[in-house]
């Protein structure tokens, strides 16, 4: 069963940097995924498509400071010079044969 | 400017039906997958169906199989659900999402890559 796992929180300081991570489920470490960023009371905004040998896709006007890589079945997203605006849920996802998935989400806080 | 305007949300009975509706502008619908995901209150994000850019291939959560049904009417870039059978469970923001496009091809299985502002179903008595 294709399962992504997500840790419910991070923080780190304003202006330090934060990794989060997603693990695919046994079987599914080649498997590309997205991440995406939903801050408070908005809709979700497409960061990234991440694959499993580390290269990436950014979306349009995501800054440099969002980067990604990949070492076996995780996948990390990094989050640079953290700002306010970067206190946000963060979810990947990927998908496989007739379904989409995503993970349970991580909360980010800025301190 | 890409952008996404789902509407149609409201409140509606169990049991009962409703049609959402995504209007899509700023870049070649036809070519293009899409999906809706909802989000209960509080909830995480859970994706609900896609769709190929022709229509012709489509695909469900195992959740709404059998009572939602997703369409697509090119001509007037537009995404529909139609919602039947509803349950309080079902109540939810609900997003339309643009399919992440390769040089080469726009599956309904792949990233999501444009979203919309959700609008919101609420299945109550």
């Amino acid at each position: 069963q294709l399962v992504l796992t997500q840790s419910p929180s991070a923080s780190a300081s304003l202006g330090a940097s934060v990794k989060l991570t997603c693990t695919l489920s046994s079987g599914h470490s080649s498997y590309a995924i997205a991440w995406h960023q939903q801050q408070p009371e908005k809709g979700p905004r497409f960061l990234m498509k991440l694959n499993n040998d580390g290269s990436h896709s950014k979306g349009d006007g995501i800054p440099d400071r969002f980067s990604g890589s990949s070492s076996g079945a995780e996948r990390y997203l990094t989050i640079s010079s953290l700002q306010s605006e970067d206190e946000a849920d963060y979810y990947c996802q990927t998908w496989g044969t007739g379904i989409h998935v995503f993970g349970t989400g991580t909360k980010v806080t800025v301190l | 400017e890409v952008q996404l305007l789902e509407s149609g949300g409201g409140l509606v009975q169990p049991g009962g039906s409703l049609r959402l509706s995504c209007a899509a502008s700023g870049f070649t619908f036809s070519n293009s997958a899409m999906s809706w995901v909802r989000q209960a209150p509080g909830k995480g994000l859970e994706w609900v169906s896609a769709i190929s850019g022709s229509g012709g291939s489509a695909y469900y959560a195992d959740s709404v199989k059998g009572r939602f049904t997703m369409s697509r009417d090119n001509s007037k870039n537009t995404l529909h659900l139609q919602m039947n059978s509803l349950r309080a469970e079902d109540t939810a923001e609900y997003y339309c999402a643009k399919g992440y496009c390769t040089s080469t091809s726009c599956h309904p299985l792949d990233a999501l890559d444009i979203w919309g502002q959700g609008t919101m179903v609420t299945v109550s008595s």
